[in-house]
C-alpha cells in the first residue's frame, strides 16, 4: 500500500494567515491526490482533487500544487470557518490510503 | 440536498458481526460507486470498499476475508457487514460517494456521512 504522511501534525494560525500544509507520498502517484476538510461532528467535505483542481462550492482562497510524491495544500487568508482537520488521500492505486491529517487550531 | 446518513448498532461484541447502514437521501445511488471508510481513534482514515449500484464490489486486502457490502437501490440504501470484530474495529465508519470509475478512475470521494461510532467491547 501507498503510505502517505502530512505535516506538520497541527498549526495554530490567526484568522488572515497564509497557510501550508505538507502531504508525502511513499512512491509516485503522479496527481492523483485529494484534500479533504473535516470538522467534528460533520461530514469531511472534498476540497481537491487532482491535486490542483478546486471542488465546486469550495473557496478560491484554497489551492493545490505537487506532482510525483510531494504536495501542498495552501490556504491564502485563513478565515474563522476553516479551523479544521485536512487529510490528504492518494488516488493513484487501491486501495486508497490516506495520510493521518494536519489540524489548523486557532492561535 | 444530497445527504449521506450512517445507522447501525454503537456497540458489539467481540467476535460478532458489525452491521450498518448508510441511507441516501435527495439523489439516487444509481450510476455510482459507493464506500465504507472509518477512522479507528488516534489513526488515520482506512479505505474498507466499495460497491457499485449494480452490486459489483472492491474490498481493501486487509479487511477482504470479513467484509460483505450489498445494496438496495429500491430503498436507496447500501450495507457493511464486518464479521469476527475485535478491538481493533473500533472506529468511525463513514459512507460517502466515490471512486468514479468509467473509462478512467478518479478514485476519490465528493460526498460523506458524518459517520457513525462503533465501539467494540464486551
Amino acid at each position: 500500500d501507498i503510505q502517505m504522511t502530512q505535516s506538520p501534525s497541527s498549526v495554530s494560525a490567526s484568522v488572515g494567515d497564509r497557510v501550508s500544509i505538507t502531504c508525502r507520498a511513499s512512491q509516485g502517484i503522479s496527481t492523483w491526490l485529494a484534500w479533504y476538510q473535516h470538522k467534528p461532528g460533520k461530514a469531511p467535505t472534498l476540497l481537491m482533487y487532482a491535486a490542483s483542481s478546486l471542488q465546486s462550492g469550495v473557496p478560491s482562497r484554497f489551492s493545490g500544487s505537487g506532482s510525483g510524491t510531494d504536495f501542498t495544500l495552501t490556504i491564502s487568508s485563513l478565515q474563522p470557518e476553516d479551523f479544521a482537520t485536512y487529510y490528504c488521500q492518494q488516488g493513484d492505486s487501491f486501495p486508497v490510503t490516506f495520510g493521518p491529517g494536519t489540524k489548523v487550531e486557532i492561535k | 440536498q444530497v445527504q449521506l446518513h450512517e445507522s447501525g448498532p454503537g456497540l458489539v461484541k467481540p467476535s460478532e458481526t458489525l452491521s450498518l447502514t448508510c441511507a441516501l437521501s435527495g439523489g439516487s445511488l444509481n450510476s455510482y460507486y459507493w464506500s465504507w471508510i472509518r477512522q479507528p481513534p488516534g489513526r488515520a482514515l482506512e479505505w474498507v470498499g466499495y460497491i457499485y449500484y449494480t452490486g459489483s464490489t472492491h474490498y481493501n486486502p486487509s479487511l477482504k476475508s470479513r467484509v460483505t457490502m450489498s445494496v438496495a437501490t429500491s430503498k436507496n440504501q447500501f450495507s457493511l457487514k464486518l464479521t469476527s470484530v475485535t478491538a481493533a474495529d473500533t472506529a468511525v465508519y463513514f459512507c460517502a460517494r466515490g471512486p468514479f470509475c468509467g473509462a478512467h478512475c478518479y478514485r476519490y470521494f465528493d460526498l460523506w456521512g458524518r459517520g457513525t461510532l462503533v465501539t467494540v467491547s464486551s
